[in-house]
């Protein structure tokens, strides 16, 4: 079993869709969560950070469900700009964070 | 401030050469880390440090070298280039963890 898995997609969703992006953590002594964006040919960008209580950046949403290991991000609205590649990314307790294989999204006019 | 800087964009060795990639970033980080991305796999990391002359091994380290003489140099040195190395290869740096870190634009290599 992968350490942090996502399902790879695509996503194709019209503009002004809301989707959302699941990604489940098998270490359950992970203290920080975070989801990149990544597009193509480029470096992956942080996003935003997961905190336990749940976080919102505009229209992008993100929860934290502990008690079964699985990350979400939600976005409203979606934008043709809002293309790309998202990735998972969750620390294994110690310096090191494991990436997931990331979930490709495309927005549709 | 440029951030996290590599060189080269691009490289193809042949099999058996050695060469090493370049990382540097100006924001005075303390933790910088080298990844490598396949399709279908994800970033896995290679060798990560969280100081000037520390380093440590990550998920795939054999084939590489690093080490850490500045705060602001993290270079990756591949020994004996094999064909299962190429890939994208991405420098990082967080202030002190390896949390929210900054990656730098990617070395695209090709081993023949």
């Amino acid at each position: 079993r992968k350490e942090v898995e996502q399902d790879p997609g695509p996503f194709n969703v019209p503009e002004g869709a809301t989707v959302a992006f699941n990604c489940t953590y098998s270490n359950s002594a992970s203290q920080s969560f975070f989801w990149y964006r990544q597009d193509c040919r480029k470096e992956p960008k942080l996003l935003m950070s997961v905190y336990s209580s749940g976080n919102e950046d505009g229209r992008f949403t993100a929860q934290l469900n502990r008690a079964s290991q699985y990350i979400s991000l939600l976005i409203r609205d979606s934008k043709l700009s809002d293309s790309a590649t998202y990735l998972c990314v969750v620390d294994n307790a110690g310096n090191m964070l494991t990436f997931g294989g990331g979930t490709r999204l495309m927005v549709k006019p | 401030n440029a951030g996290v800087t590599q060189t080269p964009k691009f490289q193809v060795l042949k099999t058996g050469q050695s060469m090493t990639l370049q990382c540097a970033q100006d924001m005075n980080h303390e933790y910088m880390s080298w990844y490598r991305q396949d399709p279908g796999m994800g970033l896995r990391l290679i060798h990560y440090s969280v100081g000037a002359g520390i380093t440590d091994q990550g998920e795939v380290p054999n084939g590489y070298n690093v080490s850490r003489s500045t705060t602001e140099d993290f270079p990756l040195r591949l020994l004996s280039a094999a064909p299962s190395q190429t890939s994208v290869y991405f420098c990082a740096s967080s202030p002190d963890s390896p949390n929210e870190q900054f990656f730098g634009p990617g070395t695209r290599l090709t081993v023949l």
